[in-house]
């Protein structure tokens, strides 16, 4: 199957920093990329639609000027946490999405964001 | 809007024995269905999904689904489990295979030697 890499895919920062997290497409080309988020114990909830080449559709309640999101190339997206906060500490989660394999979205292994 | 229910948070079975996971879902057209696994701290891995056809659909690791849209149902089912089954499951519903999906709280399954 397809390959969706994060990375890093650990990452510890101290509050009122920015965090930049990246999810690539190893062997295909990813028209779409979904960022996901996910609580301890609980469901991944959409943050945001990511379409390559335009900006980015945010859920409703997701701070867009908080989660920053880049989708630069086909193969390439990035979510930055701007100023980050304690209650930002969760495990974001990509997947992807490309023309070819278009059987289903790919996810990534998942980013665990902890902030002091 | 859609939306997915698994009413058990929990499961424990003993290995070797039959399992089956529920999931009801919520959407106003035909839905896309998929079934995830997820072990502590990893991504989630798709064990099969349904679009359309023959309503059992067939998954990796033994895995099988049956769709019924009298009951708004898609149920994960094992006729014998293994110890490395022990992950967390998540059912989810889309509008197509590329949309957005909505993920239901997902079972935590326990596996007994």
């Amino acid at each position: 199957g397809a390959v969706v890499s994060q990375h890093p895919s650990w990452v510890i920062c101290k509050s009122g920093t920015s965090v930049k997290i990246e999810c690539r497409s190893l062997d295909f080309q990813a028209t779409t990329m979904f960022w996901y988020r996910q609580f301890p114990k609980q469901s991944l909830m959409l943050m945001a639609t990511s379409n390559e080449g335009s900006k980015a559709t945010y859920e409703q309640g997701v701070e867009k000027d908080k989660f920053l999101i880049n989708h630069a190339s086909l193969t390439l997206s990035t979510l930055t946490v701007t100023s980050a906060h304690p209650e930002d500490s969760s495990f974001y989660i990509c997947s992807a999405w490309g023309k070819r394999p278009s059987d289903t979205q790919y996810f990534g292994p998942g980013t665990r964001l902890t902030v002091l | 809007a859609q939306s997915v229910t698994q009413p058990d948070i929990h499961i424990t079975v003993s290995e070797g024995a039959s399992l089956e996971l529920r999931c009801n879902y919520s959407y106003g057209a035909t839905p896309y269905l998929f079934w995830y696994v997820q072990s502590p701290g990893q991504g989630l891995q798709l064990l099969l999904k349904y679009f359309s056809g023959d309503t059992l659909v067939q998954g990796i690791k033994g895995f099988e689904a049956e769709f019924k849209r009298s009951q708004s149902s898609f149920n994960l089912r094992k006729p014998s489990v293994h110890w490395s089954d022990a992950a967390e499951y998540f059912c989810a519903v889309g509008g197509t295979n590329a949309g957005k999906s909505t993920f239901g709280d997902g079972t935590t399954l326990t596996v007994k030697p």
